[in-house]
């Protein structure tokens, strides 16, 4: 069981927008940044936000991060199939001191 | 641009050591964190711990007992040894830069491509 959780599943289709949710506790979300990141299945997990709400260069600006309390949500706008992904999020907990991740949502572009 | 590259046995003997290296390239080691984090086959992502380029170390508390992280900053490297593996230890390794600062842990990025350890007899 992920110490951050987030729905196994999303989809949309091309064109429309998609939300994927992470929710916490107040010893990881609420009090650390929290980070997103986006596999491909089959190669290694790409960085797509960092503290929070920051893309690194060459994410485009069609993802974006947002945070509220002790959960955190990543959204896709005009959906494409190169979106079709695992999403992870991830934060430092202050009470296990170490790093958690979510289970993981995966992305189906229908 | 910095390149991460896992290497080390893909087969491990259950009771055995598990062993990995991770070289960095195109950058230097110093000043920054760097963790290993694993994922079982068609599971999810699991840190392990990171270490920072001064010999600082920070383990996940289910895996301390049996983790130990080292660099080695004349070779650029820093390495993973696992002990007492089991089959639950058969996963995906990588090796990943992670933050400059403490406030930051959990930035990582780049990655390195993965390397399939399997623990079987």
């Amino acid at each position: 069981q992920s110490v951050l959780t987030q729905p196994p599943s999303a989809s949309g289709t091309p064109g429309q927008r998609v939300t994927i949710s992470c929710s916490g506790s107040s010893s990881n979300i609420e009090s650390n940044y929290v980070y997103w990141y986006q596999q491909v299945p089959g190669t290694a997990p790409k960085l797509l936000m960092y503290r929070n709400h920051q893309r690194p260069s060459g994410v485009p600006d069609r993802f974006s991060g947002s945070k509220s309390g002790t959960s955190a949500s990543l959204a896709i706008s005009g959906l494409r199939s190169e979106d079709e992904a695992d999403y992870f999020c991830a934060a430092w907990d202050d009470s296990l001191s170490g790093v958690v991740f979510g289970g993981g949502t995966k992305l189906t572009v229908l | 641009q910095m390149q991460l590259e896992e290497s080390g046995p893909g087969l491990v003997r259950p009771s055995e050591t598990l062993s990995l290296t991770c070289t960095v390239s195109g950058g230097s080691i110093s000043s920054y964190y760097w963790s290993w984090i694993r994922q079982p086959p068609g599971k999810g992502l699991e840190w392990i711990g990171n270490i920072y380029y001064s010999g600082r170390t920070n383990y996940s508390p289910s895996l301390k007992s049996r983790v130990t992280i080292l660099v080695d900053t004349p070779k650029n490297q820093f390495s993973l040894r696992l002990n007492s593996v089991t089959a639950a230890d058969t996963a995906v390794y990588f090796c990943a830069r992670d933050a400059y600062s403490n406030d930051y842990i959990g930035w990582f990025d780049p990655w390195g491509q993965g390397t399939l350890v399997t623990v079987s007899s």
